[in-house]
């Protein structure tokens, strides 16, 4: 099993709409998540943290789910600037934080 | 606000010789990381770096790589003997302590030819 997996999409979804990506970890004492994006040919940066007890930072809410090993992503009112791809992004446990571990990447294209 | 950043920003190479891939992390920083991405590919953890020593790597960072901090701002990969498979980009990366999360650098193509 890998250990992070994410559905490769693509999405594809009309602007204003509100689109969900899952991801799903093995390793059960991973200690911290991330969503990451990505643009083409880009570096990845830092979209929000996950917490346990899940967090919203404007039209994103992510989710967190220990029992279940997954984390989740929601985007309200998609804009066009939302075409990305989605990185979901794992702190494996058993070192000092130094493993971090990503996904292979959701891809969203938003269409007007 | 604060960058990695990564040089050169192409590196064209022939299979078989060595290169040297070069980052400055975020100075307050005190985790760095390197990352590769195959066109097309995910991102794949390679290996990272705290208190001058290697504190992880992958099964990819094998003895053709090598990770150095040779002063108290660079944070350098060397890739000897370089293969057609190492085509990728190559992406830096730094935290403050604790990680995560990372900052990453623009990221350095490297074909190899």
């Amino acid at each position: 099993r890998k250990e992070v997996e994410q559905d490769p999409g693509p999405f594809n979804v009309p602007e204003g709409a509100t689109v969900a990506f899952n991801c799903t970890y093995s390793n059960s004492a991973s200690q911290s998540f991330f969503w990451y994006r990505q643009d083409c040919r880009k570096e990845p940066k830092l979209l929000m943290s996950v917490y346990s007890s899940g967090n919203e930072d404007g039209r994103f809410t992510a989710q967190l789910n220990r029992a279940s090993q997954y984390i989740s992503l929601l985007i309200r009112d998609s804009k066009l600037s939302d075409s990305a791809t989605y990185l979901c992004v794992v702190n494996i446990a058993g070192s000092s934080a130094s493993k971090i571990i990503f996904g292979s990447g959701t891809r969203l294209s938003i269409r007007p | 606000e604060p960058e990695v950043t990564q040089t050169p920003s192409h590196q064209v190479t022939q299979m078989g010789q060595e290169v040297i891939l070069r980052c400055v992390p975020i100075s307050n920083h005190l985790y760095f990381y390197w990352y590769r991405q195959i066109l097309g590919q995910k991102v794949e953890f390679l290996v990272s770096f705290y208190n001058n020593e290697i504190s992880e790597k992958s099964e990819i960072f094998d003895d053709q790589f090598s990770v150095e901090r040779p002063d108290g701002s660079n944070f350098t990969l060397k890739i000897r003997s370089t293969k057609l498979e190492d085509s990728a980009m190559y992406f830096c990366a730094s935290s403050p302590s604790p990680p995560p999360p990372l900052h990453f650098g623009n990221g350095t193509r490297l074909t190899v030819t």
